[in-house]
């Protein structure tokens, strides 16, 4: 089975609110991703865990704080986000860490709007 | 630096035409993956398919196949006979050491 999945499916948020994004995996995969993705373009790496560790920071601002409390599950911590931060936020996992010549697999992913 | 260029923004068809999305890569690695992914509007990204550099066999699912061609850098995709429910975009997709590198993506929309 290789499903991802993510909660919520959506979410809307103030500027000074704090909210989390989950994800969860059970397919026993070592690696973790968080993507956003803007309308009408690819999906952009924000973070990679690997074996539970933080592997790749793509220069997120720290108002986004990952958190992987287990090998299953990912968290995304939300503070402070501006309006421009509306996106969707795909989390995503693979079986081998430390390279993306192993398929990722996504989930559904959470629509987030700042207000 | 690796590079996936999608030419094709949007395409239109009627259903049941037989459709190809272009995909053309850069790399300087000897091995690489390429893979495909469709996101409905639904949102969620759908594996379609990954090869690597030292397979170019052809490869044909249901009424999916790819054509991989290293000789001109390119990974084609072919919807044989499309349906409405293939209307989404498509992103043809690099893995490199340490992240994926994304095509720009090409919306297809299947008309009745």
């Amino acid at each position: 089975d290789t499903e991802v999945t993510q909660t919520p499916k959506h979410l809307v948020m103030g500027m000074t609110n704090k909210k989390s994004l989950k994800c969860e995996q059970h397919m026993g995969h070592r690696a973790m991703y968080w993507y956003k993705q803007k309308a009408k373009k690819p999906p952009e790496l924000m973070f990679v865990y690997s074996y539970e560790k933080l592997s790749i920071n793509e220069s997120v601002p720290s108002r986004f704080s990952p958190e992987c409390p287990n090998s299953s599950l990912l968290n995304l911590h939300l503070h402070a986000l501006q309006p421009e931060d509306s996106a969707l936020y795909l989390c995503a996992s693979s079986q081998a860490a430390g390279t993306s010549t192993d398929t990722q697999y996504f989930g559904p992913g959470t629509r987030l709007t700042v207000l | 630096a690796q590079k996936v260029t999608q030419a094709q923004t949007e395409i239109s068809v009627v259903e049941k035409e037989d459709v190809t999305l272009d995909c053309v890569y850069e790399t300087r690695d000897t091995t690489y993956y390429l893979f495909w992914y469709k996101q409905p509007p639904s949102g969620e990204l759908v594996f379609l398919i990954r090869r690597n550099s030292f397979d170019e066999q052809n490869e044909i699912s249901g009424r999916y196949s790819w054509n991989f061609q290293k000789s001109t850098s390119s990974f084609n995709f072919t919807i044989t006979a499309s349906q409405v429910v293939d209307s989404a975009v498509y992103f043809c997709v690099s893995g490199g050491y340490n992240k994926l590198i994304f095509g720009a993506g090409t919306r297809l929309a299947v008309h009745p």
